[in-house]
């Protein structure tokens, strides 16, 4: 299995902040990348597929990147209604596998 | 929009089997790939398996001698059967449709409301 590897695994920042978070493959998937938001309770919400395309409806103040074994999602100005944990999933290999999440808290 | 619904007991015993629903609307089960991915409570995601329209399943193999995916096209809706559950099955389970590029499966989108089941007796 392609084991995803999030960092850091939570981080507190304050409302405004540009944030970036990371995730590492153990092998590399091309931009076969995703990222999921995840609200306490809530459904996970699809960011970004294929490593860098916004997904319909999603603010562009989110931004994803990378290649290869390390990605990025970067939040550019960070709102309320962000504070949430971010997981990345890799569709390179069959099984589909996420990360283990970063929760981003407030500050 | 399309929409998800899952359904099932929401309380199993252990070692008997776990079964459930998910209803599809707004989109024909036909197209596209459609999954489960369960979330343990305070857990990460972990990807159960998915079907195609063909009948066509992947599984992931630290389930895959539990786990039988289905679909029926009549009632546009696909099922999840997993037997001989433990404590360690808990989880809420959601269905979601899988998208796919090229013929290559990629990223999970809409996903249903989720249901969580409870193992316990």
């Amino acid at each position: 299995d392609i084991q995803m590897t999030q960092s850091p695994s939570s981080l507190s920042a304050s409302v405004g902040d540009r944030v970036t978070l990371t995730c590492r493959t153990s092998q590399s998937i091309s931009t076969y990348l995703n990222w999921y938001q995840q609200k306490p309770g809530k459904v996970p919400k699809l960011l970004i597929y294929a490593a860098s395309s916004l997904q319909s409806g999603v603010p562009s103040r989110f931004s994803g990147s990378g290649s290869g074994t390390d990605f990025t999602l970067t939040i550019s100005s960070l709102q309320p209604e962000d504070f949430a944990t971010y997981y990345c999933q890799q569709s390179y290999l069959t099984p589909l596998t996420f990360g283990g999440g970063t929760k981003v808290e407030i500050k | 929009q399309v929409q998800l619904q899952e359904s099932g007991p929401g309380l199993v015993k252990p070692s008997e089997t776990l079964s459930l629903t998910c209803t599809v609307s707004g989109d024909s089960i036909r197209s596209n790939y459609w999954s489960w991915v369960r979330q343990a409570p305070g857990k990460g995601l972990e990807c159960v398996g998915y079907i195609y329209n063909t009948g066509t399943t992947n599984y992931n193999p630290s389930l895959k001698s539990r786990v039988t995916i289905s679909i029926d096209t009549s009632k546009n809706q696909f099922s999840l059967n997993l037997n001989s559950v433990t404590a360690a099955d808990t989880a809420v389970y959601y269905c979601a449709r899988l998208r796919a590029v090229a013929g290559s499966v990629g990223w999970f989108d809409p996903w249903g409301q989720g249901t969580l089941v409870a193992v316990s007796s």
